[in-house]
């Protein structure tokens, strides 16, 4: 079962900035945050993931609660291309678990 | 990141007959693959883990008599989908993980198939 809670749907227009939430109340301390997407019909794209620090790469910030319960997935200036379904993961880095994968939120970047 | 494909992107097939996916690490050597489901609006859905060289094992409900899975070697799994009905249609897709690339799990492009 997914451990993550995650709003069904939001809205963004197109520019601006995304701001997706993820609540992990039961996050172990060696379990870290993974972010996906999926494009409609397509496989799932890695997007980042973190475990305490908040991290940033190309493509999107993950920032991650002092307490870890919680974080946001933030797209800084959302495209219509960026409208997918996000899907919020936590586990261990590496384990041998695979991912699981929640219901997500479907993003939809308005013009 | 790592590359992986699937063959075909999508297959219809007749009610009763077999149907395999192929799913392949183009740039890496996959110790291990995964084979998900995905119904329409429905999220992803874990059908079974393979280790190269070694049975699959399958999650709960998933039939492996019906779902056979090999992963003879580093590259390459395969999904057989045998006596397909129209319940079977639904989007497959494959992910593998190995050495190469710290071990995270890097996922195909998915096969859609139908079955009339």
């Amino acid at each position: 079962d997914a451990k993550t809670t995650q709003p069904t749907s939001m809205d963004c227009a197109e520019g601006r900035a995304a701001n997706l939430p993820c609540n992990h109340s039961t996050i172990s301390g060696n379990e870290y945050v993974y972010w996906y997407r999926q494009i409609h019909s397509q496989g799932p794209q890695y997007i980042i993931h973190g475990l305490k620090n908040n991290e940033t790469n190309e493509m999107a910030s993950l920032i991650i609660t002092e307490d870890r319960k919680s974080s946001t997935l933030i797209l800084p200036h959302a495209t219509l291309r960026d409208t997918a379904v996000y899907y919020c993961i936590v586990r261990v880095e590496s384990g041998n678990t695979p991912l699981v994968f929640g219901k997500g939120t479907r993003l939809s970047v308005i013009a | 990141g790592a590359v992986v494909s699937q063959h075909p992107s999508r297959v219809i097939c007749k009610s009763g007959t077999s149907v395999k996916i192929e799913c392949r690490s183009l740039d890496f050597q996959a110790t291990t693959m995964f084979w998900y489901r995905q119904f329409p609006k429905q999220s992803l859905m874990l059908m079974a883990t393979s280790n190269e060289g070694s049975k699959a094992t399958y999650e709960q409900g998933v039939e492996k008599d019906k779902f056979l899975i090999n992963h003879a070697s580093l590259t390459l799994s395969t999904l057989t989908v045998t006596s397909a009905h129209p319940e079977d249609s639904s989007f497959y897709i494959c992910s593998a993980r190995g050495r190469d690339f710290s071990y995270e799990q890097y996922f195909g492009p998915g096969t859609r198939l139908t079955v009339t």
